[in-house]
């Protein structure tokens, strides 16, 4: 399965852009690239995700590179409220999985 | 609409009991699957399933069976519960198994502790 990479923890300023990056360097032409956070006491739940183009959503963007060898979770004005662990998981075609990794524990300082 | 269910919420087992835990969607999801979370760690999947009588193992499978009877439900069992196993477990859906597209929805958990 394909493996990503991410910074154990990172912290913002409330109100701040926040860029969250993954390392993928083992993507295959196939795979989505896909981002959940998880609240604390919570289940994880869908943030984003995207093949080879950036996304927008009302929560994020998704910014991947042109070799899609990494990706960057945007969030554009971090609030109290995403301070959760962000994970981003490939979701390899012919199979079904989604293997988690350890993800970003994000800290938003008041 | 529901969502995913997870029951029950709590539970307290002694060493070496059995016990199952639940797991329904009620969106007609052909895919579902059982993560365990341990305390400070990622999710690591345990088994899943790409629709009803087809099941497969994940990361971790060891001490757990599942079945997978109708659509809706995804019982996880524990056959033997040891210290090991303690941990919070997540069921997940999601629409359909064709499709790398679409997202998943998880449950908002099981907390097991074996004593």
């Amino acid at each position: 399965d394909a493996k990503t990479t991410q910074p154990n923890s990172m912290e913002s300023n409330e109100e701040e852009p926040v860029h969250l990056p993954c390392n993928h360097s083992t993507i295959s032409g196939t795979d989505y690239i896909h981002w959940y956070r998880q609240l604390p006491s919570q289940g994880p739940e869908y943030v984003i995700h995207g093949l080879t183009s950036n996304v927008n959503n009302r929560m994020a963007s998704l910014a991947i590179a042109e070799d899609r060898k990494s990706s960057t979770l945007i969030l554009h004005r971090a609030t109290l409220r995403d301070a959760a662990v962000y994970y981003c998981i490939l979701f390899t075609s012919g199979t079904y999985k989604y293997i988690f990794g350890t993800g970003t524990r994000l800290k938003v300082l008041a | 609409n529901a969502g995913v269910t997870q029951t029950p919420k709590f539970q307290v087992l002694k060493t070496g009991q059995s016990m199952t835990l639940q797991c329904a969607q009620d969106m007609n999801h052909e895919y579902m699957s059982w993560y365990r979370q341990d305390p400070g760690m990622g999710l690591r999947l345990i088994h899943y399933s790409v629709g009803a009588g087809i099941t497969d193992q994940g990361e971790v499978p060891n001490g757990y069976n599942v079945s997978r009877s109708t659509t809706e439900d995804f019982p996880l069992r524990l056959l033997s519960a040891a210290p090991s196993q303690t941990s919070v477990y997540f069921c997940a859906s999601r629409p359909h198994r064709g499709r790398f597209n679409t997202e998943a929805f998880f449950g908002q958990g099981t907390r097991l502790t074996v004593v």
